[in-house]
């Protein structure tokens, strides 16, 4: 079946510093794959996507490349804030026709000033 | 500003009592995700419906949980006997998917405590 693993946390930044949470998944077919951020209390919200091969996915400075041939997605950031503190989650959906969304068990960031 | 709503939002209950969560997923989205987050094991999947029918509910126990669309425009959770160990936050989301997924929305959660 379907599965994501993720580098497992905690990690604690200064601000300013590189981040980079690795994701690596095992599917069948051409899976999308995304990451997805929770900040404390809340539910998750969509941080980026890709959804073929050497797809990059980007937003808020956040950055991932979909690698097929490494079956990778790993998420990468230059500068990171204090508000950047929160729980990452690596996650895939498989296709054709399999719309379960898998996810990996999350990476805790901790930024400091 | 479209949302998945979730009520409630906290629950505290007695062992042994029913428990029923309910999720409005967005208007127009076909495909609902019933999660439970804990410390220990992170992110569950218990189940899934697409334009209402269930896809599967591989993760849920069935001998005490069931989920139903009795419409669109909701989806609910319901445990029954609930235990302790069921104390967890237990997520909704909602995504359209034709051939592609799009995104899934989730809601904020219901925090539920078992005592």
């Amino acid at each position: 079946g379907n599965s994501v693993t993720q580098m497992e946390g905690p990690v604690t930044l200064s601000e300013e510093a590189f981040l980079t949470i690795n994701c690596t998944y095992t599917a069948t077919g051409y899976p999308s794959l995304f990451w997805y951020v929770q900040y404390p209390g809340e539910g998750l919200q969509l941080l980026l996507k890709a959804t073929k091969a050497d797809d990059k996915g980007s937003n808020k400075g956040f950055e991932a490349t979909y690698r097929k041939e490494t079956t990778s997605f790993h998420l990468e950031k230059g500068s990171v804030q204090v508000s950047d503190s929160a729980v990452y989650f690596c996650a895939l959906a498989g296709r054709p026709n399999d719309y379960k969304l898998s996810f990996g068990a999350g990476t805790t960031v901790t930024v400091r000033a | 500003d479209a949302r998945v709503t979730q009520t409630p939002r906290h629950k505290v209950t007695e062992m042994g009592q029913e428990v029923t969560m309910r999720c409005q997923p967005i208007l127009g989205h076909n495909t609902v995700f019933w999660y439970r987050q804990t410390m220990m094991q992170g992110l569950e999947l218990l189940a899934y419906f697409r334009n209402r029918a269930p896809l599967d509910d591989s993760g849920m126990p069935k001998d005490r949980f069931s989920a139903e669309m009795p419409d669109a425009t909701l989806a609910t959770l319901k445990i029954q006997p609930s235990e302790p160990r069921d104390s967890a936050v237990y997520f909704c989301a909602s995504g359209r998917t034709e051939g592609e997924w799009t995104e899934a929305f989730f809601g904020q959660g219901t925090r539920l405590t078992v005592v």
